[in-house]
């Protein structure tokens, strides 16, 4: 059961896009695509920006996006706004019927 | 609305127990699987435990397992963690979050709680 690994921090001025890497392994990752990703503001409840790899729930913008290739997944933020400033987290289902999340990836908005 | 409240935390002794509680309302309860998932100060998101929408399938970390009991009562609305032998290492808040899960899809843990904050000191 160990994390999936993100970057520890990304950073990007207002209007560019970053790219926030998860790797994992065949048994979570890259078995599954169930990958989950995060939006986490300090003292609040995490909120779920793209499910199955890449697919955006109601009411989260488009400049969200995901994909995956083998055991690593990736979120993608376009034209990057002040709001978007927070901790992000993967999450995959595992072959162990678990769920296993990422270390995190601190995003700063310069 | 979808709305799940946590709440139970406090202060524990080491070794000591504690159940915190989660309630859910705005949707059919009984319908989904539930899980915890805590965060230890400064640090990441970690899943613990999920249960099965009838109670009849649960599952744990490596962390907790042997430790940690999780249940729920449908009647109630109502997600439960017992928690027993504590260390200063389960020191965090925990969350309890709906799973959005189907045959064909799975979006994890879709709707979250606020959180309630467990701290293990003497």
């Amino acid at each position: 059961q160990s994390a999936l690994t993100q970057p520890a921090s990304v950073s990007g001025s207002p209007g560019q896009s970053i790219t926030i890497s998860c790797t994992g392994t065949s048994n979570d990752v890259g078995g599954f695509n169930y990958v989950s990703w995060y939006q986490h503001h300090p003292g609040k409840a995490p909120k779920l920006m793209i499910y199955d790899v890449s697919n955006r729930p109601s009411g989260v913008s488009n400049r969200f996006s995901g994909s995956k290739s083998g055991n690593t997944a990736s979120l993608t933020i376009s034209g990057l706004q002040a709001e978007d400033e927070a901790d992000y987290y993967c999450s995959s289902y595992t072959t162990s019927t678990t769920w296993v999340f990422g270390g995190g990836t601190k995003l700063t908005v310069l | 609305e979808v709305q799940l409240v946590e709440s139970g935390g406090g202060l524990v002794q080491p070794g000591g127990s504690l159940t915190i509680s989660c309630v859910a309302s705005g949707f059919t309860f009984s319908s989904y699987w539930m899980y915890w998932v805590r965060q230890a100060p400064g640090k990441g998101l970690v899943w613990i435990s999920r249960i099965t929408n009838d109670g009849s399938g649960t599952n744990y970390a490596d962390s907790v397992k042997g430790r940690f009991t999780i249940s729920r009562d449908n009647a109630k609305n109502t997600l439960y963690l017992q928690m027993s032998n504590l260390g200063a290492e389960d020191t965090a808040v925990y969350y309890c979050a709906r799973v959005g899960c189907t045959s064909t899809s799975c979006k994890g843990g879709d709707y979250w709680g606020q959180g309630t904050l467990v701290t293990v000191s003497s």
